[in-house]
């Protein structure tokens, strides 16, 4: 089955510094890949994905980048505020066959004002 | 519009006893997904439901745990005989139709189980 790997666990940056968070998945079918954040107490939000045939997507200070080739995926965070302080989770999903994503053990971003 | 709605919020229960936990999905999806969080881990799968298809039970951990979903809409998760290693959070999905695309899944906030 496929196998997600989420570095680093934990990350603390200054506000207005950048944060990346890196995910590697194994199976080449998967073709969906959400970044969901979590906040403290709420259940996990839909942040922004990318689907296998595109290479790279922005949302204002979000953007996600995708390397089939190598099959990693990067969220990408520029001049972070303390409001981006949460767990982040990034998954893989296949079309096809078993339709459950399969989740990063997540990565808590700590923005210090 | 609503989202994903659970309830209780919380739940403190004694070991040994039976727990329900409800989960409404958003109207007009068809799949539905329970997940279980411990105190700062990931998402562990427990069990997928579509449409009228049977459901995918491949995440249940133990026998004691069971759901179902009647109509096709809300949906149970029943813990019997509940241990302390249950103690959780207990997070529902729904989304639309994964055979017909794969997209985002929309969580509830989740039942805190807590088991003395």
């Amino acid at each position: 089955g496929e196998n997600v790997e989420q570095h680093p666990s934990t990350l603390s940056v200054q506000e207005g510094d950048s944060a990346v968070i890196k995910c590697t998945y194994s199976d080449s079918a998967s073709n969906y890949f959400p970044w969901y954040k979590q906040e403290l107490g709420k259940g996990p939000q839909l942040i922004i994905d990318i689907r296998s045939n595109v290479g790279e997507k922005k949302d204002q200070r979000i953007a996600v980048t995708l390397n089939k080739t190598a099959k990693h995926f990067s969220l990408h965070i520029t001049e972070t505020q303390p409001e981006d302080s949460a767990v982040y989770f990034c998954a893989a999903h296949a079309s096809g066959g078993s339709y459950i994503p399969t989740f990063g053990r997540g990565t808590s971003l700590i923005v210090h004002p | 519009g609503a989202g994903v709605s659970q309830s209780p919020s919380n739940k403190v229960t004694e070991k040994g006893k039976d727990v329900e936990l409800r989960c409404d999905p958003i109207s007009g999806h068809t799949a539905l997904y329970w997940y279980r969080q411990s105190l700062g881990q990931g998402l562990e799968f427990l069990i997928y439901f579509q449409g009228n298809s049977a459901p995918d039970k491949s995440g249940l951990p133990s026998d004691r745990f069971s759901a179902e979903r009647t109509g096709g809409s809300v949906s149970t998760l029943t813990i019997q005989r509940t241990q302390q290693e249950d103690s959780a959070v207990y997070l529902c999905a729904s989304s639309l139709d994964p055979g017909l695309a794969v997209g985002e899944q929309f969580f509830g906030p989740g039942t805190r189980l807590t088991v003395l």
